[in-house]
């Protein structure tokens, strides 16, 4: 079936450094990839997302490469902020005769610290 | 509202009672998902619908939970004779689109976090 398996955490940064969470994926076909950001007290919301190979997803600094060969979709930021401080989650998005449902993996908890 | 509204936010329930679950979502989204997330897991999916039809109820665990969204809106979730293990947050979402995987952006309410004793 679906999976997806991303780093654990919790990553711990200061202020402008250079952060990457990796994804990989396990999927038949071609997915649809995403990730979605959960800031204290608040509901996941979408960051940005990916529907076909190479394809770039890009939102608020964060960037997401769509790597067929590898089965990867890692997350970048080059100078991360304070208010980045947050969990992330790779997801992927199969195609189904019932509704998009996603795949999510298990979060990696980032801390930034000024 | 503006948002995906859930109530209530925060349930503590006694072993073997039932509970509900309501979910508000953006009006006029047809799709709307429950998934179940686990302290420091991510969301599992649990059941999908199309407006007010049931599509998809593989997530389900067991047949203690059960799904409704009668006029294609407000939804409920329902957990009889709750169990420890049944203690999670339970996310609600919707998007605009339906069928097959589009690419869509779900919105997700912010949780109902249920604590079975």
């Amino acid at each position: 079936g679906n999976s997806v398996t991303q780093m654990e955490g919790p990553v711990t940064l200061s202020e402008e450094a250079f952060l990457t969470i990796n994804c990989t994926y396990t999927a038949t076909g071609y997915p649809s990839l995403f990730w979605y950001v959960q800031y204290p007290g608040e509901g996941l919301q979408l960051l940005l997302k990916a529907t076909k190979a190479d394809d770039k997803g890009s939102n608020k600094g964060f960037e997401a490469t769509y790597r067929k060969e590898t089965t990867s979709f890692h997350l970048e930021k080059g100078s991360v902020q304070v208010s980045d401080s947050a969990v992330y989650f790779c997801a992927l998005e199969k195609v189904k005769a019932a509704g998009n449902k996603l795949t999510f993996g298990g979060g990696t908890r980032v801390l930034v610290k000024p | 509202g503006a948002g995906v509204s859930q109530s209530p936010r925060y349930k503590v329930a006694k072993r073997g009672q039932d509970v509900a679950l309501r979910c508000d979502p953006i009006s006029g989204h047809v799709s709307l998902f429950w998934y179940q997330q686990a302290l420091g897991q991510g969301p599992e999916f649990l059941t999908y619908f199309q407006n007010e039809a049931q599509l998809d109820k593989s997530g389900l665990p067991s047949d203690r939970f059960f799904a409704e969204r009668p006029e294609g809106s407000v939804s409920t979730l329902k957990i009889q004779r709750t169990q420890q293990e049944d203690s999670a947050v339970y996310l609600c979402a919707s998007s605009l689109e339906a069928g097959q995987g589009s690419g869509g952006e779900l919105f997700f309410g912010e949780g109902s976090r249920l604590t079975v004793l």
